[in-house]
């Protein structure tokens, strides 16, 4: 299957500092990216459509202002958890729609936020 | 947001045995997803069904499509230990659309 990568895989900051999440699809071209935050326990809740070219569209009780996103090119969607506080602690994954397969997404392996 | 009734919620099973998890859905989807994650980890895509009554197999895992188009099931044969972690079901309803997850299914192998 497709291979999509994030970077860094964990990160621990302090509150009211910025972190930036990156997205890659490594082999493919991917016209669309979905951003999910994931509890402890809990399933993928969506949390924002990234488009290239294009602005995000948020889920519902998701803050745009807070978790601004960025899709510069196929490969490469961005998260920045912007003024971090400890509840936004959690599990961040990226998934990319590959342009041409027909309803498969690949998932990343996923980034570890810690906030102190 | 929107899920998946996915069951059940946990199993705790020996190993060999045979294990099955179903999701139902009160809307019709066009794609099933079966997704496989495991701690530290994101999910990684085992099967994928794009008909109704599509039965389709990876190895020692079966699913179906149902033919309602609401709901599937993942079987998996003659489980093995490394085959502990959380089983996702996911919808799609059009093409590129975003995915809605059931609430995962975490099985434990007894070896």
């Amino acid at each position: 299957g497709a291979v999509v990568s994030q970077h860094p895989s964990r990160v621990i900051c302090k509150s009211g500092t910025s972190v930036k999440i990156e997205c890659r699809s490594l082999d493919f071209q991917a016209t669309t990216m979905f951003w999910y935050r994931q509890f402890p326990k809990q399933s993928l809740m969506l949390m924002a459509t990234s488009n290239e070219g294009s602005k995000a569209t948020y889920e519902q009780g998701v803050e745009k202002d807070k978790f601004l996103i960025n899709h510069a090119s196929l490969t490469l969607s961005t998260l920045t958890v912007t003024s971090a506080h400890p509840e936004d602690s959690s599990f961040y994954i990226c998934s990319a729609w590959a342009s041409g397969s027909y309803n498969e997404q690949f998932f990343g392996p996923g980034t570890r936020l810690t906030v102190l | 947001g929107q899920q998946l009734n996915q069951s059940p919620q946990s199993m705790f099973i020996q190993e060999g045995e045979d294990v099955s998890m179903n999701c139902t859905s009160s809307s019709i989807f066009n794609t099933w997803l079966w997704y496989k994650q495991e701690p530290g980890e994101g999910p990684v895509l085992l099967i994928a069904l794009y008909k109704a009554g599509e039965l389709t197999s990876n190895g020692r895992l079966t699913a179906q499509f149902g033919i309602t188009r609401k709901d599937s099931f993942l079987n998996i044969s003659a489980s093995i230990p490394s085959d502990v972690g959380i089983y996702f079901c996911a919808g799609v309803y059009n093409q590129g659309g975003k995915l809605i997850f059931g609430q995962g299914t975490e099985l434990s192998v007894k070896p």
